[in-house]
């Protein structure tokens, strides 16, 4: 057990550009989630997915924003002709069942938008 | 709609020092309730967790909460911090069916020596 690796740790892009985060998750885990957090806030709730299949997405997930997880296993999230607004700390979990036992986070990717 | 309101973004203390910060929820269903804490740098990380049964919970390093169901309350305690225990604590709840954990704002626990 390896925890939730998520890659880069840190991006920093231009206004406009597109970004992809991605996220391996515990390999026994079936659920994976993706959070955002910003200075001074908790995290807020993106899309969650139960092996391939993405079962719940937040209003927040414009449509700029994509997730997948082609194969069950690690995910990304793209965020496309990326704006000042989305900067941010970029959380991925996951979970073994329902998220009743608890997330395990990974450390996140912090998105600075310049 | 379901909301999860914790009472002060920072609490400062003396080391050795009891703490109790405070998380307050409102939903019309039965929820589970949690707490996480946030190290510099880092993920959150699990701290403990109420599902049913014993309205008191404990954490391994010290921590505990009690559900208190008529005040919709799950206040955070613990009777000695230590230098370590300086991080961001967060609340949550999950409706129980659910799977989207609801956080609240945050409290950021600074233990002065």
């Amino acid at each position: 057990d390896t925890g939730v690796s998520q890659n880069p740790r840190h991006k920093i892009t231009k206004r406009g550009q597109n970004v992809t985060f991605r996220c391996d998750p515990i390999s026994e885990h079936n659920r994976l989630y993706w959070y955002r957090q910003t200075l001074g806030q908790g995290p807020e709730f993106l899309t969650y997915f139960q092996n391939e299949a993405q079962l719940e997405k937040s209003r927040l997930l414009s449509d700029r924003f994509s997730a997948e997880r082609p194969k069950g296993s690690f995910s990304t999230l793209e965020i496309q002709r990326t704006e000042q607004g989305d900067s941010a700390m970029y959380l991925c979990a996951s979970s073994f069942g329902g998220a009743n036992y608890g997330y395990t986070f990974g450390s996140g990717t912090r998105l600075t938008v310049v | 709609a379901q909301s999860v309101t914790q009472l002060d973004s920072q609490v400062p203390v003396f080391e050795e020092a009891p703490v109790e910060l405070r998380c307050n929820y409102s939903s019309s269903v039965s929820v589970y309730l949690f707490w996480y804490v946030q190290y510099p740098n880092q993920g959150l990380q699990l701290l403990l967790k109420y599902l049913s049964g014993s309205t008191l919970v404990e954490s391994i390093n010290g921590f505990e909460a009690e559900f208190n169901k008529s005040q919709t309350s799950f206040h955070l305690r613990k009777p000695s911090v230590h230098i370590s225990d300086t991080a961001e604590y967060f609340c949550a709840a999950l409706i129980q069916g659910a799977q989207k954990l609801v956080f609240g704002q945050g409290t950021r626990l600074t233990i002065n020596p």
